[in-house]
């Protein structure tokens, strides 16, 4: 099946530096999403980009299906992007079923 | 409703009791999935509903797990005789199914067995 692999596995920053989350899979996907789960659990829709480029404030996702990676930025961080931010896919060969990685864990100090 | 909601937020129950988690997801979302988080681990598939299809339940850990979905909204997850290792957070999703899968979580049921 499809593999999902996220990069760096942890990272921590200063309040006000910028980021960059990967994300790579192994075959061709029908979808693609972020989220961010908060301290308190929460997965939060960050975006849904199987392809392309998408902006949202100060977060941006880039997709590129045909190399088979996403990027996910994040500048100019608060304290408040802390937490871990999971890729998961929807294989070709699946009408439903996301796989998804194990995460990047982002701690932001003040 | 206008997100996906979980009942209850928490729950602390005793080791061989029985326990009812209910979802009820996004209105006009036919697609609902349950998932399984322990501490500090990813999300673990357990069963998915779309539709009036049978369910997929491949993930369902044990057969003291079983889901139901009624009238193709709510659903409820039960777990009998519960263990310790059951404790987890147990997220659910709902999508609005088709070709859009994008999905969109409750806050999460903390299940402790004690």
């Amino acid at each position: 099946g499809i593999q999902v692999e996220q990069s760096p596995p942890d990272l921590i920053l200063q309040e006000g530096a910028n980021s960059t989350l990967r994300c790579n899979f192994s075959d061709s996907v029908n979808n693609l999403q972020w989220f961010h789960q908060n301290p308190w659990g929460q997965l939060i829709n960050l975006f849904y980009i199987p392809s392309g480029t998408k902006q949202n404030g100060r977060l941006s996702a880039t997709t590129v299906a045909t190399e088979r990676y996403s990027l996910l930025y994040i500048s100019s961080s608060q304290t408040t992007d802390s937490g871990v931010y999971f890729c998961a896919v929807q294989g070709m060969d699946s009408n439903y079923q996301l796989i998804w990685g194990a995460g990047t864990k982002l701690i932001i100090k003040p | 409703g206008a997100g996906v909601s979980q009942s209850p937020s928490n729950k602390v129950t005793e080791k061989g009791k029985d326990v009812e988690l209910r979802c009820d997801p996004i209105s006009g979302h036919t697609a609902l999935y349950w998932y399984r988080q322990s501490l500090g681990q990813g999300l673990e598939f357990l069963i998915y509903f779309q539709g009036n299809s049978a369910p997929d339940k491949s993930g369902l850990p044990s057969d003291r797990f079983s889901a139901e979905r009624t009238g193709g909204s709510v659903s409820t997850l039960t777990i009998q005789r519960t263990q310790q290792e059951d404790s987890a957070v147990y997220l659910c999703a709902s999508s609005l199914g088709g070709e859009n899968t994008e999905a969109f979580f409750g806050q999460g049921t903390r299940l402790t067995v004690v």
